[in-house]
């Protein structure tokens, strides 16, 4: 099983709402990412988890809140979003990398998410 | 710092074409490389990878030689398909490094 899933795939939410997106992997991968990608650009990478620890917070607004429950499963706690947060949040899942190997990720299929 | 460019798109080509993506990076370490691609309103998927100089990736028909000496890992493919349109990204990763640094991604048109 290479697969990461996401859900849901599409969400539309209001700028008072308060969502969650989820995400699983079965790969007993020990590093999770998430990503946020605006159209026509690369992924853009937002918080790493490593050993459901937080190990990186590219400064991302508070409204974004992530949670790492166990090692299978990545959460994304989003509060009180404007409109330009519109975009395709990637989840994605490896190896913990190490100095002896390098280790590719693997991406879900993403939750499409329009802020209104 | 680290980085990774990649040939403006879009990429044009008729069915059966020979197609050639180029990519070069800049890694104050000894990277590894990666191409994914992006298929219409999806994920990324991996394509292909190679962790040292001249390893060669290659899956589904695609093919990419680590080349170190011009920091380059180019795409190619002798004979692309309708279905091989998409979005590709090349990307590295350095040793003990968690962080993808992506290029900005080209995309390829195929037409029948």
């Amino acid at each position: 099983d290479t697969e990461v899933t996401q859900t849901p795939k599409h969400l539309v939410m209001g700028m008072t709402n308060k969502k969650s997106l989820k995400c699983e992997q079965h790969m007993g991968h020990r590093a999770m990412y998430w990503y946020k990608q605006k159209a026509k650009k690369p992924p853009e990478l937002m918080f790493v988890y490593s050993y459901e620890k937080l190990s990186i917070n590219e400064s991302v607004p508070s409204r974004f809140s992530p949670e790492c429950p166990n090692s299978s499963l990545l959460n994304l706690h989003l509060h009180a979003l404007q409109p330009e947060d519109s975009a395709l949040y990637l989840c994605a899942s490896s190896h913990v990398p190490s100095l002896r190997e390098n280790t590719e990720a693997f991406f879900g299929q993403g939750t499409r998410l329009t802020v209104v | 710092g680290n980085s990774v460019t990649q040939m403006e798109g879009p990429v044009t080509l008729s069915e059966e074409a020979f197609l050639t993506i180029n990519c070069t990076y800049t890694a104050t370490g000894y990277p590894s490389l990666f191409w994914y691609v992006q298929y219409p309103g999806e994920g990324l998927q991996l394509l292909l990878k190679a962790t040292k100089a001249d390893d060669k990736g290659s899956n589904k028909g695609f093919e990419a030689t680590y080349r170190k000496e011009t920091t380059s890992f180019h795409l190619e493919k002798g004979s692309v398909q309708v279905s091989d349109s998409a979005v590709y990204f090349c990307a590295l990763i350095l040793s003990g490094y968690s962080t993808l640094t992506f290029g900005k991604g080209t995309m390829l048109l195929v037409s029948p």
